[in-house]
């Protein structure tokens, strides 16, 4: 299998820009997709595939894909966007197996 | 909308085994194209990935977990199920059902359940 590494903390003053990157082997061949996670609540998908953000989901958010590197941008954070960040892909095994990333735990200044 | 809601026992002893069910209301779980999931989260940690059922019952395990993981569907009660046997502490977690999809090189859940905590203790 393979690992997906997440810095474990950013921070952002409100109302500015924060990128989220997710560093791994099968980022390479695989899109990530994004969650956000609340404390207490389960996570909430924010963006999937090249950059698709589902119904609902401010377009503040944003995503992007740079060789292992997979980055979630918050263009403009807002004190609601403070939570925990997860990516996750296919494993680069090229078996029906998926991996999470360590998460980052963003904090809105 | 699709909603997906866990249910089962919130505390299992050490060396039994651990059954959830995730009941879909909103949409049927014989719809194709969608990998119906179990993801848990160790208190304080991060997301892990346990395995999925597609509706005509093929299953794909996380390797570590594989030895002792069982999911099944149940397409009549629109339900999934999982069984972890041999459970220890370090199976205490949140354990959420999601609803996956993959299309080409691109994945993701969408919508998770609310999810359930499963204590193991004596």
């Amino acid at each position: 299998s393979s690992e997906l590494t997440q810095d474990p903390a950013v921070s952002v003053a409100l109302g500015q820009t924060v990128r989220i990157t997710c560093q791994g082997d099968s980022l390479r061949s695989y899109y990530a997709s994004w969650y956000q996670q609340k404390p207490g609540q389960a996570p909430v998908l924010v963006i999937y595939g090249k950059n698709n953000r589902p119904s609902g989901i401010p377009d503040r958010f944003s995503g992007s894909s740079s060789g292992n590197t997979a980055s979630l941008t918050i263009t403009g954070a807002q004190a609601e966007d403070e939570a925990d960040y997860y990516c996750n892909s296919r494993d680069s095994s090229g078996n029906h197996h998926y991996v999470f990333g360590t998460g980052t735990k963003v904090t809105v200044l | 909308q699709v909603q997906l809601q866990e249910s089962g026992p919130g505390l299992v002893k050490p060396s039994q085994t651990l059954s959830l069910t995730c009941t879909v209301s909103g949409g049927s779980i014989s719809s194709g194209g969608y990998y119906w999931s179990w993801i848990r989260q160790h208190p304080g940690k991060g997301l892990e990935w346990i395995g999925y059922i597609y509706y005509s019952g093929s299953t794909y395990y996380n390797p570590s977990l594989k030895s002792r993981v069982t999911i099944s569907v149940d397409t009549s009660k629109n339900q999934f199920s999982l069984k972890l046997s041999s459970v220890t502490a370090a199976d205490t977690a949140v354990y959420y059902c999601a609803r996956g999809r993959r299309d080409g090189y691109q994945n993701w859940f969408d919508p998770w359940g609310q999810g359930t905590l499963v204590t193991v203790s004596s």
